[in-house]
């Protein structure tokens, strides 16, 4: 199994939107609506932020969206703000689970 | 709200094996879901180490699966991981995860990690 391809970062300014990309293959991404996305900031653990595709947990912002096109799962930040700022990790079902590299998100 | 907590040794000596524990609280483990290792090498990205259901039945990472055991205690409440053989490779901070009850899904919520350096 291969690590799904991420930009290694990514940045917007305040209130702007920005948009990560997650691509994959037939047998993870596109293959499945599995996919999840954390956050994580420095020395923390990761925090689940959108699972299945597109769905947000329990007190995460709706300012954080998710989606799918064929292979490629996206993540979008709408309204950034500071706190915003941290790394991006995708995963998806594969038969088994595989992460994406990371995405470091920097608010200018 | 459910608590995951790691423990185990900070320092491994190579060739030697890992051991790691993951006690659960707030949720009983024998009542479902998957529960899952994932570790991150310095300053690097994450790695599915590998998962069990509540029932026992186990699933690793294809290039860690010769090496790695995970097992659940339901009397304690807790979940282990053991890898063996280690090298400095597998320095990494080791988290544990509640996963998704259905399938090797989502994971939530994460403990907090502990670091495990390989090194004599």
């Amino acid at each position: 199994q291969s690590a799904l391809t991420q930009p290694p970062s990514a940045s917007g300014s305040p209130g702007q939107s920005v948009t990560i990309s997650c691509t994959g293959t037939s047998s993870d991404v596109g293959g499945y609506n599995y996919v999840s996305w954390y956050q994580q900031h420095p020395g923390k653990a990761p925090k689940l932020m959108i699972y299945e595709v597109s769905k947000r947990p329990s007190g995460v912002p709706d300012r954080f969206s998710g989606s799918k096109s064929g292979n490629t799962a996206s993540l979008t930040v709408s309204g950034l703000q500071a706190e915003d700022e941290a790394d991006y990790y995708c995963s998806s079902y594969a038969g088994s689970v595989v992460f994406g590299g990371g995405t470091k998100l920097t608010v200018l | 709200q459910v608590q995951l907590q790691e423990s185990g040794p900070g320092l491994v000596k190579p060739s030697e094996t890992l051991s790691l524990t993951c006690a659960v609280s707030g949720y009983s483990i024998s009542s479902g879901y998957y529960w899952g290792w994932i570790r991150q090498p310095p300053g690097k990205g994450l790695e599915w180490i590998g998962s069990i259901y509540h029932s026992g039945s186990t699933y690793y990472n294809p290039s860690l699966k010769s090496r790695v055991t995970i097992s659940v205690d339901t009397s304690k409440n807790q979940f282990s991981l053991k890898l063996s053989s280690v090298t400095a490779a597998d320095t990494a901070v080791y988290y544990c995860a509640r996963q998704d009850p259905i399938i090797l899904n989502w994971f939530d919520p994460w403990g907090q990690g502990t670091l495990v350096t390989v090194s004599s």
